[in-house]
């Protein structure tokens, strides 16, 4: 099946700080969706991007599927940043990264 | 509008019982899907339901069973649980097939 990584595993970040997280998937895939899960456990869907670069407040994304890979941009970080951020890759089933788990500080 | 609805929320349960649990999709939204999380790691695809048909199915074994009934509802089965089936259950829905997921919060199953 396809593998995908998401790097860095683990980021601390100050407050106002901005970061880039990063999912490499080792084949085409049919869509790539972005999510935050929050201390509770909660999935948000942040993101739905096959291709190109989107823009949600201080959040971006971007996938170049030529090159197998997504990245996501989050800009003047907060401490509801907090959380874990996953990527799925879509071919024909969804398959989830190990995630990068974020800690902002204030 | 109510998002993704999932019960019960929490379920202790003992070995060799069977569980169901239950999701309402968002109105509108055709497809569900189920996932697994054990503690560190991402959801795993279980099932996926588009139209009240299987559409897809993860490496679970036969334990695990799904259908998704007229309205959209969905209930999974688990068969003779096992301590490892300990997870957060996720159910997801969507508009289509390639449409953005949106997930419920979960249910929390402990085997004991």
């Amino acid at each position: 099946g396809i593998q995908v990584e998401q790097s860095p595993p683990d980021l601390i970040l100050q407050e106002g700080a901005n970061s880039t997280l990063r999912c490499n998937f080792s084949d085409s895939v049919n869509n790539l969706q972005w999510f935050h899960q929050n201390p509770w456990g909660q999935l948000i869907n942040l993101f739905y991007i096959p291709s190109g670069t989107k823009q949600n407040g201080r959040l971006s994304a971007t996938t170049v599927a030529t090159e197998r890979y997504s990245s996501l941009y989050i800009s003047s970080s907060q401490t509801t940043d907090s959380g874990v951020y996953f990527c799925a890759v879509d071919d024909s089933t969804l398959t989830f990264g190990k995630g990068t788990m974020l800690l902002v500080s204030p | 509008d109510a998002g993704v609805t999932q019960s019960p929320t929490h379920l202790i349960k003992t070995r060799g019982q069977h569980v169901t649990l239950r999701c309402s999709p968002i109105s509108g939204h055709k497809s569900v899907s189920w996932y697994q999380q054990v503690l560190g790691q991402g959801p795993q695809f279980i099932f996926q339901y588009y139209e009240k048909e299987e559409r897809g199915r993860g490496n679970f074994p036969d334990r695990f069973s799904a259908r998704q009934f007229p309205n959209y509802s969905s209930e999974l089965n688990v068969n003779a649980l096992l301590l490892g089936d300990s997870a957060l259950y996720l159910c997801a829905s969507a508009q289509g097939y390639n449409s953005p997921l949106h997930f419920g919060n979960g249910t929390r199953l402990t085997v004991t």
